[in-house]
This record gives C-alpha cells, structure tokens and sequence, in this order.
C-alpha cells in the first residue's frame, strides 16, 4: 500500500525544538520528491518546505527564517523537519506530501499523509 | 511570493447542481495550478493538476481551466460526497502558495 506516516508531534514550549519524521511506503521514496506543508487551526495550507529526491536541493517558507531543516535518509525511506525556536504561529498540523511527477513538466502533491499536530504553548 | 486568491467564500448548492468555483493568482502562473479537496479532519486529496488534468481515479464531473492568472474548478453535478472545502495552488514559483478555500456545503 501507498502510505505516508507522519509522527513526531506534540506540545513543546515557545522557543524548543521538535524534529517530525514522515515514513514513506510502497513507493520508490528515493526518486521523488517531498514536502512538508503546515495547516493551522481554521486556516488554510501553507508550504513549509520540500526536498529532492536525493536531497541535494532543499526549498524553504519565507518566514521560516533559517529556523526549520528538511532532510531525507533514502535507506529509511524517512523523510525528517528539524523545526527549532517554535513560537505560537507555529502551530498547525504537518503534512508531508509526494510531488510526483507525472511527465513532461506535470506534478502534483498526490500523497499525503494523515498529519500530525504541533502545539506550541507554555 | 505569489498570493491566490478564491470566490466565493463558501458556496450553497443542492445535490444535482453545478458549483463554480474561482481562484486568481497575482502574476502568471502559467498553467501550474492544482485544486485539492479537504473534508474535516482529513488530508487534503489532488482533484486536478496543470489546470485542467484530472488525477488519478477523479470523476469526471470534476473538470478545470484558465491559465495565466484566473482558474475556475467546476463540479458539474453535485453529489454528497462532494460538499468539502476546495482550494487551489499554484506551483509556477516558490514558494508554492495556496488559497484561502472555497467552502461548498448543501443548500
């Protein structure tokens, strides 16, 4: 089965760090590329980051200022956000995605996982 | 960043009817733009890619067009399962932006 499995959410105070993991199934992880996208409660997605297949280029939010890493362990099939100095606009549920390629220029987030929620709170 | 735009806000429509929704980008965004569904508590699901090709195992009666900046999702028949929250996203530049939703629930 085709699945994306996020984990690594919870509650963390203003200012910690969390590191979320999404494990990619029954599909060729280490050729496709990935993103981290974010929904805050009420509101609409927002793009966090994305990755290529091999990780050698890395994509970021504006806003992020340097405060989120996204990287990728092929062996694992895991991809990774490394997210650090958490404040309250943070919290959102996490998504990651495939971008998958469908040919002659054509992508599309085509698979997503479940999410997995962060609450940023003191 | 580009900003997306959608019209209208939420939409009341009856089941058998046809819903048009809209979506608008701030610069040209070619033909990248995707529409996604999300019903509460759930991921979002590809409805359409490049505008106007429909994903793998969505009806038919999903359909797309526009290009450059306007977008338009129709549902041409609305069915139960089809009252969700649809929003589009273009991916011509990052950082890929999406809009704020068009909510269609049943008149």
């Amino acid at each position: 089965e085709v699945l994306l499995v996020e984990s690594g959410g919870g509650l963390v105070q203003p200012g910690g760090s969390l590191r979320l993991s999404c494990a990619a199934s029954g599909f060729t992880f280490s050729t496709s590329s990935m993103h981290w996208l974010r929904q805050a409660p009420g509101k609409g997605l927002e793009s966090v980051s994305a990755i290529n297949g091999n990780g050698d280029r890395t994509y970021y939010a504006n806003s992020l200022k340097g405060r989120f890493t996204v990287s990728r362990d092929n062996s694992k099939n895991t991809l990774y956000l490394q997210m650090g100095s958490l404040r309250a606009e943070d919290m959102a549920i996490y998504y990651c995605a495939r971008w998958y390629n469908y040919g002659s220029g054509s992508h599309g987030l085509d698979l997503w996982g479940q999410g997995t929620l962060v609450t940023v709170s003191s | 960043e580009i900003v997306m735009t959608q019209s209208p806000d939420t939409l009341s429509v009856s089941p058998g009817e046809r819903a048009t929704l809209s979506c608008r980008s701030s610069q040209s965004v070619g033909s990248n733009l995707a529409w996604y569904q999300q019903k509460p508590g759930q991921a979002p699901r590809l409805l359409i890619y490049d505008a106007s090709t429909r994903a793998t195992g969505i009806p038919a009666r999903f359909s797309g067009s526009g290009s450059g900046t306007e977008f338009t999702l129709t549902i041409s028949s609305l069915q139960s399962e089809d009252f969700a929250v649809y929003c589009c996203q273009q991916y011509g530049d990052w950082p890929f932006t999406f809009g704020p939703g068009t909510k269609v629930h049943t008149k």
